[in-house]
């Protein structure tokens, strides 16, 4: 089973920043938070990662709460680009059985 | 360019064939792996392999069978085993060892069954 529980679908006013929720309650230390998105038939791509600091890179912020069992991800300016499934997994370093849930529908709304 | 090729992007079968769809990667990466994707589904890990000639099952490797004879390719066969065949089959991989190790996907499989 996924680590992470994430909802199912969620919308977003075009322009407006994009704050996506990813639980994570069982995570152990050595685990890093990761985040993807698939745009529709395509194969996903990487977005940002995390282990215990919040991170910023040019797609996105991630916010990682001081206990680690939840996350948020941050897309500051949504676009109707954006619009795909995000997965938010955690994985250990020397974990290869990597497991992904359904992920979060994003829906721009322009 | 580095990155992971998978072919063929399309792939119509009959019933009781068995098919092969290939996976390589030039990124020099130790791990490899294979997922299934329904519509409106996430990815189901269906085998994964760590090293050369050396592999592991997923969650639902029934009915699928992989090989890792060289490092950059990882081949999956879906055969006639299968029972629901008609899906689409993404390939990844990823570095191993000490730090985060990000997945690289392929552009995908779409195999449907006639």
């Amino acid at each position: 089973d996924a680590k992470t529980t994430q909802p199912p679908s969620m919308d977003c006013a075009e322009g407006r920043a994009a704050n996506l929720p990813c639980n994570h309650s069982t995570i152990s230390g050595n685990e890093y938070v990761y985040w993807y998105r698939q745009i529709h038939s395509q194969g996903p791509q990487y977005i940002i990662h995390g282990l215990k600091n919040n991170e910023t890179n040019e797609m996105a912020s991630l916010i990682i709460t001081e206990d680690r069992k939840s996350s948020t991800l941050i897309l500051p300016h949504a676009t109707l680009r954006d619009t795909a499934v995000y997965y938010c997994i955690v994985r250990a370093h020397r974990d290869d059985k990597i497991i992904f849930g359904k992920g979060t529908r994003l829906h721009i709304l322009p | 360019d580095g990155g992971i090729t998978q072919s063929p992007k399309y792939l119509f079968r009959k019933e009781g064939q068995n098919v092969t769809l290939s996976c390589e990667q030039n990124l020099n990466h130790d791990a490899m792996y294979w997922y299934r994707q329904d519509p409106g589904q996430g990815l189901r890990l269906i085998y994964y392999s760590q090293i050369v000639n050396d592999f592991q099952k997923g969650d639902i490797a029934e009915g699928y069978s992989v090989s890792r004879e060289k490092k950059e390719s990882f081949p999956l066969t879906v055969t006639s085993a299968q029972k629901n065949p008609t899906a689409f089959y993404l390939c990844a991989s990823s570095m191993r060892g000490s730090g985060a190790n990000v997945l690289t996907f392929g552009a995908g499989s779409r195999l449907t069954v006639l």
